[in-house]
């Protein structure tokens, strides 16, 4: 079984400049969340998809950042125009219900300079 | 406020030691608890998880991690440590309080290092 995928794996870019990471989790997996760990601190929530229903929010933030699951299939996450406080490492994770683990993709590393 | 707290940065062992990686927590309610490892160039990986029943839980790797609820703690052990067990090693708490999501509350990692 395939696990979680995202690309890039890493991202270098210009301050104002636009990127959009993508996600494929697990075939099957209705929830998928994005999170991120900055500059070696702790991974943070971003937002959580139930198929292509954006169940939380609560973590993205501010309007720069865009997620979308259109289908329930995969997700993007676009960030226009990036800053340089949004470099770090993003994960995403995918699971079948929101009781069981969650299951990681390798993250895409985004350096904005 | 929900929070996990992992309170080394790193922590160096002996192979063949036993090894212990702290983590504790604060949540209202019963916890639910994860442990995810991180090898280099590689997403989390999940080790265990603690839910209900046993408070020793035993994982992958021949890892285990006993919950303990009076000191609000969910360490991470290991008998006897290898030194491909090198990695960063992340302890979760499920949000409890935010409806519908159940969301991870990380804690900063440790960096686990194992000497030959």
């Amino acid at each position: 079984e395939a696990g979680v995928t995202q690309f890039p794996s890493h991202s270098v870019i210009e301050k104002g400049q636009t990127v959009t990471l993508r996600c494929d989790p697990i075939s099957g997996h209705d929830n998928l969340y994005w999170y991120r760990r900055v500059m070696g601190k702790e991974i943070k929530f971003l937002l959580h998809f139930v198929k292509e229903s954006k169940q939380d929010e609560s973590g993205m933030p501010n309007n720069r950042f865009l997620a979308e699951r259109t289908g329930g299939t995969y997700s993007t996450l676009k960030v226009q125009p990036a800053e340089l406080e949004d470099s770090g490492v993003y994960f995403c994770a995918s699971s079948p219900t929101k009781y069981n683990e969650q299951f990681f993709g390798p993250g895409t590393r985004l350096t904005v300079l | 406020a929900q929070s996990v707290a992992q309170p080394e940065d790193q922590v160096n062992v002996a192979e063949g030691n036993p090894l212990t990686v702290k983590c504790t927590y604060s949540v209202s309610g019963n916890p639910y608890l994860f442990w995810y490892v991180q090898y280099p160039n590689r997403g989390l990986q999940f080790l265990l998880k603690y839910i209900t029943g046993d408070n020793l839980v035993k994982g992958s790797y021949g890892f285990e991690a006993e919950f303990n609820k009076s000191q609000t703690s969910f360490h991470l052990k290991k008998p006897s440590a290898l030194v491909s067990d090198s990695a960063l090693y992340f302890c979760a708490v499920r949000d409890m309080e935010t409806s519908g999501t159940y969301k991870y509350i990380f804690g900063t990692g440790t960096r686990l290092k194992v000497l030959a």
